[in-house]
Parts: C-alpha cells; structure tokens; sequence
C-alpha cells in the first residue's frame, strides 16, 4: 500500500523557536495532502488542507500565521510551527491523498513535539 | 455537518470473546466511512472503509463492520479478540470534499 512518511518522530524544542515537520508521499503523488492535530487522549482534529502549487486552506481556529504549510512538490508538504509555545505541544499527523487508489487517504506516523 | 459519535471511551473483552467497538455517523449525501487503528506514538493505521456495496465490509487483521443505514451506524467487530488487537480504534466519515472527521476514539482492551 501507499506510504507516507514524516520527518522528525519526535522533537523537543525551546519555546521561542521555529519546528518543521516535513510529510512525504513515498510511492505515490499527491496533489493534497491534509495536517492533523492530536491532544492527549483526544480525536484528530483537521489544521488545514494543503494543496501543491497553491495556499494552505485552513480550518476555523487555526492560526495560519502561526502554522505554516509549504506544499511545494507532489511529494512533500512542510509544516512549520512559528515561535513555537508550550501549549503547541502535540502530536501532528499528516494524510497525503491519492488519486490514483480513488482518493484514499494514507496517513503519517505522526511527529511528537514538545515544547519546553 | 458531518459528525462521529463513538458512544463508548473504552471497551473491555477477555481474549478469545467476539469485540464490537460502536460507531454512528450523521453526514448529508452517501456516507464514506473508515476504520482506523492508533497504538501508542503512532499514526493511524487503516482497518477498512465502506464505500458502497455489501454491507458487511471485510478489512485487515480479522476486523470486519457492517454498515446500517436505518440506524447510521458502522460498528466494528471482530469474532475472537486477541491481546494484540489492544489499541485506540477510529471510525471517521468523509464527505464529497475530502475532508475527513473523526470520531474521539475508543480505547480497546484486550484482557488475557
């Protein structure tokens, strides 16, 4: 089956500081790609819609200023977390869809970031 | 807009016993509705889907769900659990537009 993979598994930074976590289809091109958030003992909760070539689109709540999406290939999206805080601590999960399987999505194995 | 409820936070089952884990969806249109796996630190790993078609959908690992649309739900079962199956599980719908929701998770144990 299809693979995506993300870069880092865990991160700890300092807060103040900027973290990209990098998405990538493996085996397979995808034109969008999706970033979840997930808290502890808690559901996933969409971020943002990431399409290559274009802007992120971003779910109500979240700061695109804050959180941004770079999809700049159809293999690669980047989420970068600015000035990064403690309360930014989470699990970030990417999807990558591809439209070769019927638009099945195909998820990440998460990135762990903690910010101290 | 579309929903998951997944009425139950943990499902208890001694190992070797038939498991169900419960989920019912609300969405406009034809539903699309998946099954997904966590383990610790992990990402999601996917069971099966209902697309259309058969009701009864067979998916990974034994796991199968049968899909009811009178009462709108897509309950996960599985008919002899195993310690192994112990994990957070996800029902989640889709709609037309891709965009995916998931219910909050239902933690299964699997007792020796």
């Amino acid at each position: 089956g299809a693979v995506v993979s993300q870069h880092p598994s865990r991160v700890i930074c300092k807060s103040g500081t900027s973290v990209k976590i990098e998405c990538r289809s493996l085996d397979f091109q995808a034109t969008t790609m999706f970033w979840y958030r997930q808290f502890p003992k808690q559901s996933l909760m969409l971020m943002a819609t990431s399409n290559e070539g274009s802007k992120a689109t971003y779910e109500q709540g979240v700061e695109k200023d804050k959180f941004l999406i770079n999809h700049a290939s159809l293999t690669l999206s980047t989420l970068t977390v600015t000035s990064a805080h403690p309360e930014d601590s989470s699990f970030y999960i990417c999807s990558a869809r591809d439209i070769g399987t019927g638009n099945e999505q195909f998820f990440g194995p998460g990135t762990r970031l903690t910010v101290l | 807009a579309q929903s998951v409820a997944q009425p139950e936070d943990q499902v208890n089952v001694a190992e070797g016993n038939p498991l169900t884990v419960k989920c019912t969806y609300s969405v406009s249109g034809n539903p699309y509705l998946f099954w997904y796996v966590q383990y610790p630190n992990r990402g999601l790993q996917f069971l099966l889907k209902y697309i259309t078609g058969d009701n009864l959908v067979k998916g990974s690992y034994g796991f199968e769900a049968e899909f009811n649309k009178s009462q709108t739900s897509f309950h996960l079962k599985k008919p002899s659990a195993l310690v192994s199956d112990s994990a957070l599980y996800f029902c989640a719908v889709r709609d037309g537009y891709q965009k995916v929701t998931f219910g909050i998770g239902t933690k299964l144990q699997v007792i020796p």
